[in-house]
């Protein structure tokens, strides 16, 4: 079925490391993918999205990385910062349809 | 300019009840669609709406529907209440069918 996973539930940096988080999508007719977090009593805030005609895109201190053939997706975070600390998630959304489909998520924490 | 707001923030409902969520979308945007997201996990789809009509849904049974008024403001209704219907549920505006979604903060709803 249709499906969008994390690696890692939870991911630890120290503050002032770069963070990768990881995600596996199903669906290969996907051609959007886009990259949210979601802070503690708030709705999902959009980080960088991607297209399936591309294979890298980079925002402030962000970078997605699109790999169609193993059909993975990851985001690069710089010199992870404190106010980096939520829960990210990676959604993908199938050629044809409007709904974004949503992965379980990864918890980053920052270490001072 | 206000973001997506979303009335109530908080509500408790009896099991067997029927409960109503509202959205306000950003300003200028005129889709609304709504997700379901369950502790510890990824927002799913539920519906979205534009031109006063659903354009798509997901799996989620009848008893969840919806509505989009001319202003494109939105109301998602639930009937008969079941414990499993507790969760944050999320709206999220944009001006395409699919690119650019600002998310509400949600409502979470509690059933007992």
């Amino acid at each position: 079925g249709e499906s969008v996973g994390l690696h890692l539930p939870t991911l630890s940096v120290q503050e002032g490391d770069n963070s990768i988080i990881n995600c596996a999508y199903s669906n290969s007719a996907s051609d959007y993918f886009i990259w949210y977090k979601q802070e503690s009593g708030k709705g999902p805030q959009f980080i960088i999205d991607i297209r399936s005609n591309m294979d890298k895109r980079q925002g402030q201190r962000v970078t997605v990385l699109l790999n169609k053939t193993v059909k993975h997706l990851s985001l690069q975070i710089a010199a992870t910062q404190p106010g980096d600390s939520a829960v990210y998630f990676c959604a993908e959304i199938p050629s044809g349809t409007y709904k974004y489909i949503f992965g379980t998520g990864t918890r980053l924490k920052v270490l001072a | 300019d206000a973001g997506v707001t979303q009335s109530p923030t908080h509500l408790i409902k009896t099991r067997g009840q029927q409960v109503t969520l509202r959205c306000s979308p950003k300003s200028g945007h005129d889709t609304v669609s709504w997700y379901q997201q369950a502790l510890g996990q990824g927002p799913q789809f539920i519906f979205q709406y534009y031109e006063e009509e659903e354009r798509q849904r997901g799996n989620f049974p009848d008893r969840f529907s919806g509505h989009q008024f001319p202003n494109y403001s939105s109301e998602l209704n639930v009937n008969a209440l079941l414990l499993g219907d507790s969760a944050l549920y999320l709206c999220a505006s944009s001006l395409d069918l699919i690119y650019g979604y600002t998310f509400g903060s949600g409502t979470r709803l509690t059933v007992v």
